[in-house]
């Protein structure tokens, strides 16, 4: 099993949709939890952070981390073509007081115009 | 712009070459990571330096050698490197608050390299 699950997609939604990404993680001592944005060609750029069950709303991005059922999801609202790009879902462990980053292999996303 | 720098931002290389690859934060976070990005698979974590101090090491081959020289400087050192380890490599940052628990990463644009 991998660690940490993204389907890879191709999501397609229409412009002005909710995008809806999703994540499982396995290590259920996992704290931390990351969204990441990637353009083809760039590099992978922070959009979100979530520590706590619950949701987490940043302007059009809202994050929602349910720790029992190891499921990390990011929605979009008023989705844009420049939205389109690959999601990286990221957690963050702690093993005998160091840590690991953990990546998903992303979703691809796709907003249509 | 993240913050983190890195040079050079595309790199051919041959198998026989000796280059280094640099990154520079400017955040002042305490710890640095190397990651290696091929097509189709995900991020892989190469080494972690927490106050310059090497952390991790993820079974990362010798012909790859990194150095931190303080808490804003990383290098990583190429030797003798195989075609299968042409990727995109990524320097990364973030701020180690202690007692297991670190936030956000912060990438560099990335150096593109191709061994030839």
């Amino acid at each position: 099993q991998k660690e940490v699950e993204q389907n890879s997609g191709p999501l397609s939604v229409p412009e002005g949709a909710i995008a809806s990404l999703n994540c499982t993680y396995s290590d259920r001592g996992s704290q931390s939890f990351f969204w990441y944005r990637q353009y083809s060609g760039k590099s992978p750029e922070l959009i979100m952070f979530i520590y706590s069950n619950g949701d987490k709303e940043d302007g059009r991005f809202t994050a929602q981390l349910n720790k029992a059922s190891q499921y990390v999801s990011l929605l979009i609202r008023d989705s844009q073509p420049s939205d389109s790009a690959t999601y990286l879902c990221a957690v963050n462990h702690s093993t005998s007081g160091t840590y690991k980053y953990i990546f998903g292999t992303g979703t691809r996303l796709k907003v249509l115009a | 712009e993240t913050g983190v720098t890195q040079t050079p931002r595309h790199l051919v290389m041959g198998m026989t070459n000796k280059k280094s690859l640099k990154c520079e934060q400017h955040l002042g976070h305490n710890a640095m990571y190397w990651y290696k990005q091929s097509a189709k698979k995900p991020l892989e974590l190469m080494f972690v330096y927490n106050f310059k101090e090497q952390t991790e090491n993820n079974s990362v081959p010798s012909r790859f050698s990194p150095e931190c020289p303080n808490s804003s400087h990383l290098f990583l050192h190429l030797h003798t490197l195989q075609p299968e380890d042409s990727a995109l490599y990524l320097c990364a940052s973030s701020q180690d608050r202690g007692a297991g628990k670190s936030y956000e990463q912060y990438f560099g644009p990335g150096t593109r390299l191709t061994v030839t």
